[in-house]
């Protein structure tokens, strides 16, 4: 079965850049996401990328994905406290219904 | 984007009781709903695919009996925890799909449960 596996936490000062890894077991993944949650709320999609791209920027996100060692990183330029929050990666398999398996999530916390 | 909401967005019950957490896409037609829960600090548990007009199929480990869920339109998908007990306190969240690739799927801001 698919394992996607993050570190639990991460802290990073106002106006660095952090970047949040994840590990995934399952090579036939179709797309990968990066979602955000703030405490007690639902998820919220930031950017995904598909499996046949190495890399996506998206205004302050960089999405990297190495398919030969199963790693996804998420980047995230000049770290704002808003950005405090747990980041979950999740797979999306090819032939999966659209099912997502989540990553274990990172929480990522700014200080001033 | 498209929005979903859930209701009620926390609920506390007695243990033995029935409840039962209502899921609304409310912009779109939601072919497919998903239904997680997330326990303290960890990560999203698939419960089940919910798909309108059949039934949902469910996770391996997931009583069927004990979480029933109907999808009866395409606009709304419910979740109906039976029998409540202590353990089943958790965060149930509701997600629904569709569309173009990469059937990006849309999350309600989730339905705090705790059975007393």
């Amino acid at each position: 079965g698919e394992d996607v596996e993050q570190s639990l936490f991460l802290s990073v000062r106002e106006g660095d850049s952090s970047v949040i890894n994840c590990t995934y077991t399952d090579s036939s993944s179709t797309y990968l996401y990066w979602y955000k949650q703030e405490p007690g709320a639902g998820l919220q999609l930031l950017t995904y990328i598909f499996s046949n791209m190495d890399m996506k920027q998206d205004q302050r996100l960089t999405v990297l994905l190495n398919k030969k060692d199963k790693h996804l990183s998420l980047r995230i330029a000049d770290t704002q406290t808003g950005d405090s929050a747990i980041y979950f990666c999740a797979e999306e398999l090819t032939g999966g219904g659209n099912k997502l398996t989540f990553g274990t999530g990172t929480q990522l916390k700014v200080e001033l | 984007g498209a929005v979903v909401s859930q209701h009620p967005s926390w609920v506390i019950c007695k243990s033995g009781t029935s409840v039962k957490i209502e899921c609304r896409s409310l912009d779109f037609q939601a072919t497919t709903m998903f239904w997680y829960r997330q326990f303290p600090k960890q990560s999203l548990m698939l419960m089940a695919t919910s798909n309108e007009g059949s039934k949902a199929t469910y996770e391996q480990g997931v009583e069927k009996d004990k979480f029933l869920i109907n999808h009866a339109s395409l606009t709304l998908s419910t979740l109906t925890v039976t029998s409540a007990h202590p353990e089943d306190s958790s965060f149930y969240i509701c997600s629904a799909g569709g569309g173009s690739p990469p059937y990006e799927q849309y999350f309600g801001p989730g339905t705090r449960l705790t059975v007393t």
